[in-house]
This record gives C-alpha cells, structure tokens and sequence, in this order.
C-alpha cells in the first residue's frame, strides 16, 4: 500500500458544483496532514492544513477521519479558478512529508 | 518579504553529468526540503536540510546530496546523471525548524537529461 494514496481524476465538474476529493494514508502515527494546489507547470500552493476538528476556509472544508486514514477536501460553488491539482500531505516521521500523487480538478464553464 | 527563490530556473544536461541546483529560503525560514517531481507525479521527498546538516532522507541513491549554509541556503547535487533524473526539483522552506505550517515552494529547476 501507498503511503498516501489519491484519485488521480481527472475530475470535470460544471461551475457551481460541489466537488469532494479524499486522501488515504497508510501510517495511523501520522500529525500533520496539509492541502496544496499546483496549477499547470507551477509550484504547489499551501491552500490549508487540516485539524482533527476539521476546518473551513471559504468555500474550502478539510476534514480528517483518523479511523478510516484519510482526510478530504470538499470545495463548494466551484469556480473556473479552482481548476488544478490538488495535492494531499501526510507526515511519516517528524521531519518528512510525503505527497499524494494529486487530484486534478477541471470546473467547465 | 521575498519568498524561496530557486536558480537556474531551466537546465539541461548530459548522462553523466552533475549538476548542482539553489534555493534561497524564505525570509525568516531556516528550514530547506528538497523534492523531485517527474511530470504527471506528486512530488517526492529527496531530504531536509536544517542547521547545515542532513536530518531526514527519502528513497534516493546517495548520487543525490546536498548542503546548507549559515545563511539557511541551501544546494542539492546531483552526480552521474540518469535520463531518470529527468524532473522538477523542488525547493520548499519553513521556519522554526519545522513543517507544522506547511512549505513555501520555490517555482522549481526544471532539469533535463539528456
């Protein structure tokens, strides 16, 4: 099994929906869980940690589901600008962080 | 507040050759993780560089090394190169020698290896 482990999508949504993306990780020792969005040929962007009580951010909801392993990301009203890949983070050891291999979102007009 | 600047931005090189990639961190971050991203692939943990020494290493061969300045810069080395090596290498930086924040990416070197 993957240390972490996503959908590679694509996801096509139309503008308005809401789209749910969720991020299974293999160490039940893990802390720190993160969402980073990389557009085409960029560098990922921090867009939010994710809590144990989960967070909201806009428009942008991260939970973390410690018994199942995974955490999620749910985005709501999508817009054109959302498309991306999303990329989940899970620590594996104090000092390491290990990247999904990421979702890609495409909201169509 | 200038962010993680990385140089050269493109590379391209031989089989064989070694190539040494640099990343300035963030202002006020002293911590430098190095990551390799091949297209269409989650970038994937080479090390972490903190207080000039090597804490942390992913699964690369020992080809790949690195160094940290006082200034919290920091350089990864790559020897003998491989057409594998083919990638995006990516400078993340955070501050008080940890990652509960979350990275600041640098926009990358893209190598090539020809």
């Amino acid at each position: 099994r993957k240390e972490v482990e996503q959908d590679p999508g694509p996801f096509n949504v139309p503008e308005g929906a809401t789209v749910a993306f969720n991020c299974t990780y293999s160490n039940s020792a893990s802390q720190s869980f993160f969402w980073y969005r990389q557009d085409c040929r960029k560098e990922p962007k921090l867009l939010m940690s994710v809590y144990s009580s989960g967070n909201e951010d806009g428009r942008f909801t991260a939970q973390l589901n410690r018994a199942s392993q995974y955490i999620s990301l749910l985005i709501r009203d999508s817009k054109l600008s959302d498309s991306a890949t999303y990329l989940c983070v899970v620590n594996a050891g104090t000092y390491k962080y290990i990247f999904g291999t990421g979702t890609r979102l495409k909201v169509l007009a | 507040d200038a962010g993680v600047t990385q140089s050269p931005t493109h590379l391209i090189k031989t089989r064989g050759q070694q190539v040494t990639l640099r990343c300035s961190p963030k202002s006020g971050h002293d911590t430098v993780s190095w990551y390799q991203q091949a297209l269409g692939q989650g970038p994937q943990f080479i090390f972490q560089y903190y207080e000039e020494e090597e804490r942390q290493r992913g699964n690369f061969p020992d080809r790949f090394s690195g160094h940290q300045f006082p200034n919290y810069s920091s350089e990864l080395n790559v020897n003998a190169l491989l057409l594998g090596d083919s990638a995006l290498y990516l400078c993340a930086s955070s501050g008080g020698g940890q990652v509960i924040y979350g990275y600041t990416f640098g926009s990358g070197t893209r190598l090539t290896v020809v």
